[in-house]
């Protein structure tokens, strides 16, 4: 049974360019949740992602947008990018109505931004 | 109202000891309450959960202690084990919102052999 997977592992950024962080959910789930956890932090919520639409979003600024697939994976953009947005981000897949908001996490990828 | 307090930041313990971690939440719309497990380099993993409902649960040589009137709930590993070092987070979280997880600070613990 395949976890939830990320791709990449690590990437190094640039102060302003644009970044792409792709997420597998686990299957049979259905709900991709976003989190971004700075060194040393728990992970704060981002997004999530439901039937294709942000469900929910937490407190962070547009210049974090995402996406899903009809296949239930995500993808996670960050634009012009600071170097506060250095972190790992986590993604976490769940299913809707299923074992209550249970979410699995992926091994994250570590963003570093120069 | 949307935080959840974590402490200590870090415990060390004796191989075999009890390590106790506690949390405190003050939104009482929260309803699901997660233990998550985090080794360096990897995600977070879901060790355990409770809801309100219950005062504790136990699995293996985990056990979640809940006090809702207190709005603090606690995880204790017994016997505890060198392979237990991890950094471990509670989480909370409303059933009927999308489940968005709230985490605490996180605990740093080593388990000295």
């Amino acid at each position: 049974d395949a976890g939830v997977t990320q791709s990449p592992t690590h990437l190094i950024k640039t102060r302003g360019q644009q970044v792409t962080l792709r997420c597998s959910p686990k299957s049979g789930h259905d709900t991709v949740s976003w989190y971004q956890q700075a060194l040393g932090q728990g992970p704060q919520f981002i997004f999530q992602y439901y039937e294709e639409e942000e469900r929910q979003r937490g407190n962070f600024p547009d210049r974090f947008s995402g996406h899903q697939f009809p296949n239930y994976s995500s993808e996670l953009n960050v634009n012009a990018l600071l170097l506060g947005d250095s972190a790992l981000y986590l993604c976490a897949s769940s299913l809707a109505g299923g074992a209550p908001y249970e979410q699995y996490f992926g091994p994250g990828t570590r963003l570093t931004v120069t | 109202q949307q935080q959840v307090k974590q402490s200590p930041q870090s415990l060390i313990v004796q191989k075999g000891g009890i390590s106790i971690i506690n949390c405190a939440y003050e939104n009482t719309a929260f309803d699901y309450f997660p233990w998550y497990q985090q080794f360096p380099g990897k995600g977070p993993a879901l060790l355990i959960a409770i809801r309100p409902d219950v005062s504790e649960k136990k699995e293996g040589r985990f056990t979640i202690s809940f006090n809702k009137s207190a709005k603090q709930f606690s995880l204790h590993i017994m016997d505890s084990q060198p392979g237990d070092s991890a950094t471990y987070f509670c989480a909370a979280s409303i059933e009927s919102n999308t489940g968005k997880l709230i985490f605490g600070q996180g605990t740093t613990l080593q388990v000295k052999p």
